[in-house]
């Protein structure tokens, strides 16, 4: 089955750590994404990347860090830099970057700080 | 002025009538309109896109785009109990249209989502 994969599903987190979330597809999607969604908020952009090796900073990417080595492969680490970090986080891809590219969600990471 | 607003709701309707949600966007150089549904800790499911003024219907589901009035609706003809979720509207938004876009230039914007209520 082709689709975007992300684990874990569920992250708790100490204060202070760093933690990284996994992010895969099999679509062979050239773009990818990571969005943070908060209650009664909309999607955020963190960090997205249109080509392996190249990444660009979204709304809200103070505290957090990515790495496109693979094309399959997006992780995200959020660092202890991250203020307020507990928030359900979303990877997206689409097929190419630009407008006319739709983006398709993986089921998210919901990440607690304790 | 928020970039994609919509109504939070909820909006609450009895199963079979046709459910109109609304969003309004405030770049007029907006080249494209997505609208996703996404049910209770779920992850967001694309369900229509649209690129050009008027229709595109889908099933149940119908996308009407005026861009002059800068404005994308979802209409969901007989509403089914399974349509209860959240909807998302989400626009994407080009270049170099003199307005400080920050990181997001040239990528998705989202609403905050309309809350569907369909009642058996």
């Amino acid at each position: 089955d082709g689709g975007i994969t992300q684990s874990p599903k569920y992250l708790f987190r100490k204060e202070g750590q760093n933690v990284t979330l996994s992010c895969e597809q099999n679509l062979n999607h050239d773009a990818m994404y990571w969005y943070r969604q908060d209650p009664g908020q909309g999607l955020r952009l963190i960090y997205y990347s249109q080509i392996v090796n190249d990444f660009q900073k979204g709304d809200i990417a103070e505290g957090y860090s990515v790495s496109r080595e693979k094309k399959e492969s997006f992780p995200l680490t959020v660092t202890s830099a991250q203020k307020n970090p507990t928030a359900f986080y979303l990877c997206a891809s689409s097929r190419y970057s630009g407008g006319y590219n739709e983006q398709f969600f993986g089921p998210g990471t919901r990440l607690t700080v304790l | 002025q928020k970039e994609v607003e919509q109504n939070s709701g909820p909006l609450s309707v009895p199963e079979g009538a046709i459910a109109s949600l609304n969003c309004t966007y405030s770049d007029r150089g907006s080249q494209s309109f997505f609208w996703y549904r996404q049910y209770s800790g779920k992850s967001p499911e694309l369900i229509m896109s649209i690129y050009s003024n008027g229709d595109k219907e889908d099933g149940r589901f119908t996308a009407q785009l005026n861009k002059a009035s800068q404005y994308v609706s979802l209409l969901i003809r007989d509403s089914q109990p399974s349509d209860s979720a959240t909807y998302l509207c989400a626009v994407f938004r080009g270049r170099d249209h003199g307005m400080n876009y920050g990181g997001s230039q040239g990528n998705l914007i989202f609403g905050k989502g309309t809350k569907l209520s369909v009642k058996p």
